[in-house]
């Protein structure tokens, strides 16, 4: 069953440092995600992006936030200079319908600890 | 401003009980919501999905009821088991609520 990778699965960091999270979305989506989830709380909304471009992105996704498509393979998170309220799961996700509706697969995540 | 919400934050069943997990949104434009699973240390996992232009919606021991009268959504699940214990969230098209666990007793 095709799935969503995403590595590391753990990262630390200390504050200021950038750091890039990586995803391999399901090879013939085309709307891709990233989430995430601070330790027992909701998951919250990113940015989506198709097209090689951001398509709706939250507020929490700042200045500090990029996100990149640079194959035909992987989709990236850089935070640029990391806080410690960035501590959290970050979720890729990828679709292969529409942009707003049909099933959205997750990975398992990447856990980003700031020190 | 617009939200996705959760009215209980835990739900505690007994095996093979049904569960009922419920959620209200602000948006009375929203037209798209989904339910997912989430286990311990994993990403989110979808179960169903409704659009605005029904009411219900069912599958596999789900059933999703959508009230857009008084914008409030809700998953049943049938005969409860031990692997349904989980948060489960549900979302208005990307932006997720607050997230019910359930607890499933034997």
């Amino acid at each position: 069953e095709p799935e969503v990778t995403q590595t590391p699965s753990h990262q630390v960091t200390q504050m200021g440092q950038e750091v890039i999270l990586r995803c391999v979305p399901i090879s013939n989506h085309l709307y891709f995600y990233w989430y995430r989830q601070i330790l027992g709380q909701k998951v919250e909304f990113l940015v989506s992006f198709y097209n090689n471009e951001i398509s709706e992105k939250s507020e929490i996704f700042d200045d500090q936030f990029s996100v990149e498509r640079p194959d035909g393979s992987n989709f990236t998170l850089k935070i640029r200079s990391t806080k410690l309220e960035d501590s959290a799961m970050y979720f890729c996700a990828s679709r292969g319908q529409a942009r707003d509706t049909g099933e959205l697969f997750f990975g398992e995540g990447s856990r980003l600890t700031v020190l | 401003g617009e939200s996705v919400g959760l009215h209980l934050p835990t739900l505690s069943v007994q095996e093979g009980d049904n569960s009922i997990i419920n959620c209200a949104y602000s948006n009375s434009a929203s037209d798209y919501f989904i339910w997912y699973k989430q286990e311990s240390g994993k990403g989110p996992q979808f179960i169903i999905d409704i659009r605005s232009n029904m009411d219900k919606r069912q599958g596999q021991r789900v059933t999703v009821l959508l009230n857009k009268t008084v914008k409030h959504l809700s998953l049943q699940i049938a005969a409860t088991q031990p692997g349904d214990s989980a948060v489960y969230f549900c979302a208005e098209g990307m932006r997720f609520g607050a997230g019910t666990r359930l607890t499933v007793k034997p």
